[in-house]
């Protein structure tokens, strides 16, 4: 079946350094990405959606230029979190759309601890 | 995309039927609906889908109420693994998958 591998699984950072955060589909190819932040007990919550090739569409509210995204290769899409503050800290998790049909598969997520 | 409503938290015993309910009264007739799960720190798993139809697999069951203005997601013999939180999705194909609260189903031994 369709995998979506997300790399680092946690990862701890100092406040102002930035973190990259990588998203793969290992035997699809994705036209498209999605990112989700998700914080304690609360439901994921879509950030932004990604398209090869193209730039990447952000959700209201979120910051652009502090989350950037890079979607270079039908199979890899890349989420730095620039400057990352401790209220950064938080679940971040991938999704891809297979290139047919409409299945979405997600990443295993991860766990961003800004200190 | 439709609006769902699912409770809050539920409860099942091991080896029992959970049934999962969800509300989406306002689903348009394009709209399908889609079962993922999320146990704990992971990311969410695809359970099932379905348009007007009942449907089943090796996971579930989803029975999809004739006007489609409600669903129930049926695990037939739950497992403590099973324990998780349960999104019930409608949305229209190719469009977002977005999340709401959930259920959060906790099957006890």
């Amino acid at each position: 079946g369709a995998v979506v591998s997300q790399h680092p699984s946690r990862v701890i950072c100092k406040s102002g350094t930035s973190v990259k955060i990588e998203c793969r589909s290992l035997d699809f190819q994705a036209t498209t990405m999605f990112w989700y932040r998700q914080f304690p007990k609360q439901s994921l919550m879509l950030m932004a959606t990604s398209n090869e090739g193209s730039k990447a569409t952000y959700e209201q509210g979120v910051e652009k230029d502090k989350f950037l995204i890079n979607h270079a290769s039908l199979t890899l899409s890349t989420l730095t979190v620039t400057s990352a503050h401790p209220e950064d800290s938080s679940f971040y998790i991938c999704s891809a759309r297979m290139w047919t049909g409409d299945g979405y598969t997600f990443g295993s997520g991860t766990r961003l601890t800004v200190v | 995309d439709a609006k769902t409503t699912q409770p809050p938290s539920m409860d099942c015993a091991e080896g029992r039927a959970a049934n999962l309910p969800c509300n989406h009264s306002t689903i348009s007739g394009n709209e399908y609906v889609y079962w993922y799960r999320q146990i704990h720190s992971q990311g969410p798993q695809y359970i099932i889908h379905g348009l007007k139809n009942n449907e089943t697999n090796e996971m579930a069951s989803l029975i999809i109420t004739e006007d489609r203005k409600s669903s129930t997601l049926i695990l037939p013999h739950a497992t403590l693994r099973d324990t998780a939180v349960y999104y019930c999705i409608v949305r229209v194909t190719n469009n977002d998958m977005r999340f709401g609260a959930g259920t959060r189903l906790t099957v006890k031994p």
